[in-house]
């Protein structure tokens, strides 16, 4: 069975812009989460998916948007990009939810100049 | 809320040796907990995972982790340190509100040397 996939996996960005990351689940993993993994602040949680419904939000600003579609891929959006948005961004697939291991993608790296 | 602490950013330890990696978590409600594994330039790989079906828990590579709610505690060990065992680790804990959020650890970066 194929794992998460994300594309693309680098990216560079200037600042002001925006930027488009997207996510494959696992085959038959109805649950997509996204985080954000940075040397100051670690993993931090972004949002999660289920049934192309945005199921749970971590604290970030609005600038940071999500979706996902009927077949369960997902993709998240960043707009007006700033510096401090350079980091790796990983996805996560699950099954259902409440307690569900989740598996990750190798993750998409944002470089913001 | 939940939280988990990770003694020690760093951990060196010989080929051959014990590996033991520290984490607390903090949680109102029975958690589940996680220990993930990072290579450099890569995902996160899932190493393990409590459920409350057993205290001890064993996963890939050899790594075990054991629950003790009394001291709100799931170390990870390993008997004996191999070199491709160099990485970051990760423990996590999930479940609160019924979700499958993971809030993270801040990583222990595991150093094995010859």
């Amino acid at each position: 069975k194929a794992g998460v996939t994300q594309t693309p996996r680098y990216l560079i960005k200037t600042r002001g812009q925006q930027v488009t990351l997207s996510c494959s689940p696992i085959s038959g993993h109805r649950s997509v989460s996204w985080y954000q993994q940075t040397p100051g602040q670690g993993l931090q949680f972004l949002f999660e998916y289920f049934s192309e419904t945005q199921r749970n939000k971590g604290n970030f600003p609005g600038r940071f948007s999500g979706r996902q579609f009927s077949n369960s891929r997902s993709e998240m959006n960043v707009s007006t990009l700033e510096l401090g948005d350079s980091a790796l961004y990983l996805c996560a697939s699950s099954v259902d939810s409440g307690g569900d291991e989740q598996y990750f993608g190798p993750g998409t790296r944002l470089t913001v100049t | 809320a939940q939280s988990v602490t990770q003694l020690g950013s760093h951990v060196s330890v010989s080929e051959g040796a014990l590996v033991l990696l520290r984490c607390n978590y903090s949680s109102s409600v029975p958690p589940y907990l996680f220990w993930y594994v990072q290579y450099p330039n890569q995902g996160l790989q899932l190493l393990l995972k409590y459920t409350s079906a057993a205290t001890l828990v064993k996963g890939i590579n050899g790594f075990e982790a054991e629950f003790k709610k009394s001291e709100t505690s799931f170390h990870l060990t390993k008997p004996s340190a191999h070199m491709s065992d160099a990485a970051e680790y990760f423990c996590a804990v999930s479940g609160q509100g019924g979700y499958s959020t993971l809030t993270f650890g801040k990583g222990t970066m595991l150093l094995v040397s010859p």
